[in-house]
């Protein structure tokens, strides 16, 4: 399976934009990107995914590199409730996940 | 709509003792996964379902784990015996199916489970 790479951490302030980034340099051709978090004490949700374009949803922003070898997830504006463990997963024809360690969000106020 | 269902939420053993879990996932979903979230870590893929059947369980511990979808719906993962490292969040989720593009996965709460 091809594999993610992020930084153990990050931290934020309330109110700001927070870019996540993630490295797939292995990506093949039809593995899409799917970015999950996970709350405190919650199983993970969905946040977004893409394939090759840039996309845009209520939560967040996914920004792909036109090699597609990386990807940032970008939150806006942050808040208190986004701080969480954000998951980047190539998501394989076989439709499984294959979850990392994560990135866990700190968002002080 | 109601979310993905597990119980119980909290479970303790003691080693060598058989525990198991119960999910039930949001209706309709064709395709239920069950996963180990250890402490610290991503969560792992144990078993995947479409319908009743094992798409995938290359990761399951075939030697104390098992798990059923008898009617396509619920299902149960089971341990028997347990072992200390299977302290852990058992993570359920379901989707609609490998056919729709975005085939979302929708999580449970987990059950925490701590061996003694």
């Amino acid at each position: 399976d091809a594999k993610t790479t992020q930084p153990n951490s990050m931290e934020s302030n309330e109110e700001e934009p927070v870019h996540l980034p993630c490295n797939h340099s292995t990506i093949s051709g039809t593995d899409y990107i799917h970015w999950y978090r996970q709350l405190p004490s919650q199983g993970p949700e969905y946040v977004i995914h893409g394939l090759t374009s840039n996309v845009n949803n209520r939560m967040a922003s996914l920004a792909i590199a036109e090699d597609r070898k990386s990807s940032t997830l970008i939150l806006h504006r942050a808040t208190l409730r986004d701080a969480a463990v954000y998951y980047c997963i190539l998501r394989n024809a076989g439709n499984m996940l294959t979850f990392g360690g994560g990135t866990r969000l700190m968002v002080k106020p | 709509e109601a979310g993905v269902a597990q119980s119980p939420r909290y479970k303790i053993i003691e080693k060598r003792q058989s525990v198991a879990f119960w999910c039930n996932p949001i209706s309709g979903h064709a395709t239920l996964y069950w996963y180990q979230q250890i402490l610290g870590q991503g969560p792992k893929l144990l078993i995947q379902f479409q319908n009743n059947g094992v798409v995938d369980d290359s990761q399951l511990p075939k030697d104390r784990f098992s798990a059923e979808r008898l009617k396509g719906v619920d299902s149960t993962l089971k341990i028997q015996p347990a072992k200390l490292e299977d302290s852990a969040v058992y993570l359920c989720a379901s989707s609609l199916g490998s056919n729709y593009p975005t085939n979302e996965q929708f999580f449970g709460p987990g059950t925490r489970l701590t061996v003694l």
